[in-house]
């Protein structure tokens, strides 16, 4: 299996702050995905990197892809309350067939 | 709007009482996902389906079964639930199996296990 670990695994902060969580594997993965998980529903894709080095931007939420294809990191700018949610980062399995997940960051942005 | 629906979104069942988690789908998609997630955990695959044929993760334990009757449906049987199979159950499905493939999930199915 292989293993995806993202960093921190919680993060509190306030309102207008920025914050960067982290997504790091020892393996080699051809794309990564980035789901936002809120509490008492299903994981809601946020977006796909593909090519090493690839930067991403989704309004306040930039996505990297690392160059070497083992990790990615999401950067929030100015937080905001409807940012709260458990993050989580997933990469092809082995087999190419299904999705390993990360633990997940969970954030919670306060007024 | 097309979905994945889960069914029931909280299941109490007994220690060893067999249950069954339904999930359905109106997006066509031919490949349907079961993931198990635990609290402060990643979902971690239990099976998944591309149309009919079945894909069993390694792990998954045998008290875990999986029916597709037809591209629409999607059941999780648990023959005798143990306390350690309390956890979020998420139903997901893609178009196709493969790298990078977009996943649609469910609002999950919460179980409990007294």
């Amino acid at each position: 299996t292989q293993l995806l670990e993202q960093s921190p695994q919680f993060l509190s902060i306030q309102e207008g702050e920025n914050l960067t969580v982290y997504c790091n594997s020892s393996s080699v993965f051809s794309s990564l995905q980035w789901y936002r998980q809120e509490p008492g529903e299903g994981p809601v894709l946020l977006v796909t990197v593909v090519t090493g080095g690839e930067v991403k931007k989704l309004k306040r939420l930039t996505f990297q892809f690392g160059d070497a294809r083992k990790d990615s990191s999401l950067h929030i700018t100015a937080a905001q309350t409807g940012d709260t949610g458990l993050y989580l980062c997933a990469g092809d399995s082995n087999s190419g067939y299904a999705l390993n997940f990360g633990k997940g960051t969970s954030l919670l942005v306060t007024p | 709007d097309a979905m994945v629906i889960q069914n029931p979104r909280y299941q109490v069942t007994q220690f060893g009482k067999p249950v069954t988690l339904s999930c359905s789908q109106t997006l066509n998609h031919n490949v349907m996902y079961w993931y198990q997630q635990k609290s402060s955990q990643a979902p971690k695959l239990l099976f998944h389906y591309y149309d009919k044929d079945f894909n069993n993760e390694a792990d998954t334990p045998d008290n875990f079964q999986s029916r597709r009757p037809n591209t629409s449906f999607c059941f999780l049987d648990i023959r005798s639930p143990g306390l350690g199979d309390a956890a979020m159950y998420l139903c997901a499905t893609s178009v196709r199996q493969g790298r990078g493939e977009k996943l649609f999930f469910g609002s999950g199915t919460q179980l409990s296990v007294l």
